[in-house]
């Protein structure tokens, strides 16, 4: 298998603007997550899927935020307008029971 | 509520030395619990893992031990190199919820 697949790996942006990262999880895991890595807060958790359905997005930061799993294989973590302090590294995982596999992860640079 | 708190860093260790990071856990029962390493520029990958009291997790020289009496995890290494510089984190299953809960990460630098 390939893995967890996320694209871009890289993206700057300007303020503003929107921003659509995306995601392709592993085949057969049933769960995926989003998560957000900076120096100053570390790895949070911002949403995670069950079955295509949100489980828990108590970690969105705000409504600029928003995620989508139309479907088993495809998910979108979109931002609306960007902002400079949304710059980070994003990550998604998926997991098949409890061991959770991380993909690469999206630089988001917002000027 | 249920969380996990490992030794803060950064750690700085000069090749082959003796490597121990701190993990302890709160929960009810017993989750199963995980050590995960990032490299620079990587995402997390899972270095080990123990799914119940007792049980040793161990890959790549790293070993951890499920420490029910002390909710403890603690990572080991006994000769470390430094290509295992790196971001560790320690992780407990978060049960029926099915996410992970993940501590805050200790970086270990090793010089030559």
């Amino acid at each position: 298998d390939a893995g967890v697949i996320q694209s871009p790996r890289h993206e700057v942006t300007e303020m503003g603007q929107e921003v659509t990262l995306r995601c392709k999880p592993i085949s057969g895991h049933d769960y995926l997550f989003w998560y957000r890595q900076t120096m100053m807060r570390g790895l949070e958790l911002l949403i995670y899927f069950n079955n295509n359905v949100p489980i828990d997005d108590s970690g969105m930061p705000e409504d600029r935020f928003s995620a989508k799993m139309p479907n088993a294989s495809f998910s979108t973590l979109k931002i609306q307008p960007s902002e400079p302090r949304d710059s980070a590294v994003y990550f998604c995982a998926s997991s098949r029971g409890n061991e959770q596999y991380f993909g690469p992860g999206t630089r988001l640079t917002v000027t | 509520g249920d969380s996990v708190t490992q030794m803060e860093g950064p750690v700085t260790l000069s090749e082959e030395a003796f490597l121990t990071i701190n993990c302890t856990y709160t929960a009810t029962g017993y989750p199963s619990l995980f050590w995960y390493v990032q490299y620079p520029g990587e995402g997390l990958q899972l270095l080990l893992k123990a799914t119940k009291a007792d049980d040793k997790g161990s890959n790549k020289g790293f070993e951890a031990t499920y420490r029910k009496e002390t909710t403890s995890f603690h990572l080991e290494k006994g000769s470390v190199q430094v290509s295992d510089s790196a971001v560790y984190f320690c992780a407990r299953y978060g049960g029926s919820q099915g996410n992970l809960i993940f501590g805050k990460g200790t970086k270990l630098s090793v010089k030559p």
